[in-house]
């Protein structure tokens, strides 16, 4: 069974305007830690946002927020202001306690920022 | 943000040739580093996870003796795909775990693999 799902398989939002990413995910561990990377055309990694699973508030990071909403097990990605920049693939990614370090991926969302 | 770098960022070999990959954490010890795999418009696909001092763990379906992980130390993993096939040809990507209970993962620059 997917443990993240991205429902979203691509997404456009105009410049400076916000747009919201899904992230579901399935753990019965109770600590568990949600990711958020972007992955432009170039090929890296790069990190956005984390939050853990006893985090009392959403993570924010400058343009970035995390919509956690426990209960649903949904940790959507909130851009605000998008920029041309942003274009990219983005993956939501979990890692639970029990399971180690390894990171499970979902498919990701592809998001085009139009002019 | 630690730095994750990966080396070569593009080969292209010919069938039947080894190539090896390098994954190097810049700014700090990662005991542990994770191979990926990519195939176009996919997500990462697990590996391996590669411990710094013991064997590589492997994931399911993946061939042991087609891609030899070895972590020599704190700093240093290697991808070695060994008698590349045309099907071997993806992109590679490892990643580092900073340490700690919120271990954050910080990625390599990725490898593009063409086997002709």
């Amino acid at each position: 069974a997917q443990k993240i799902t991205q429902t979203q398989p691509g997404m456009f939002v105009q410049e400076k305007e916000a747009v919201t990413l899904d992230c579901t995910y399935d753990t019965s561990d109770p600590s568990y830690g949600l990711f958020w990377y972007k992955q432009p055309s170039s090929g890296e990694m790069i990190f956005l946002i984390y939050q853990g699973s006893y985090d009392q508030q959403n993570a924010t990071e400058g343009r970035y927020s995390l919509n956690f909403q426990k209960a649903r097990k949904s940790a959507n990605l909130v851009i605000s202001a998008s920029q041309l920049g942003d274009s990219a693939m983005y993956f939501c990614a979990m890692r639970e306690r029990n399971y180690g370090q390894n990171f499970v991926f979902g498919p990701g969302t592809r998001l085009s920022v139009l002019p | 943000g630690a730095v994750v770098s990966q080396h070569p960022s593009w080969v292209i070999c010919k069938s039947g040739t080894s190539v090896k990959i390098e994954c190097r954490s810049l700014d700090f010890q990662a005991t542990t580093m994770f191979w990926y795999r990519q195939f176009p418009k996919q997500s990462l696909m697990l590996m391996a996870t590669s411990n710094e001092g013991s064997k590589a763990t492997y994931e399911q379906g993946v061939e042991k003796d087609k891609f030899l992980i070895n972590h020599a130390s704190l700093t240093l993993s290697t991808l070695t795909v060994t008698s590349a096939h045309p099907e071997d040809s993806s992109f590679y990507i490892c990643s580092a775990l900073t340490s700690g209970i919120s271990g954050e993962l910080f990625f390599g620059e990725g490898s593009r693999l063409t086997v002709l």
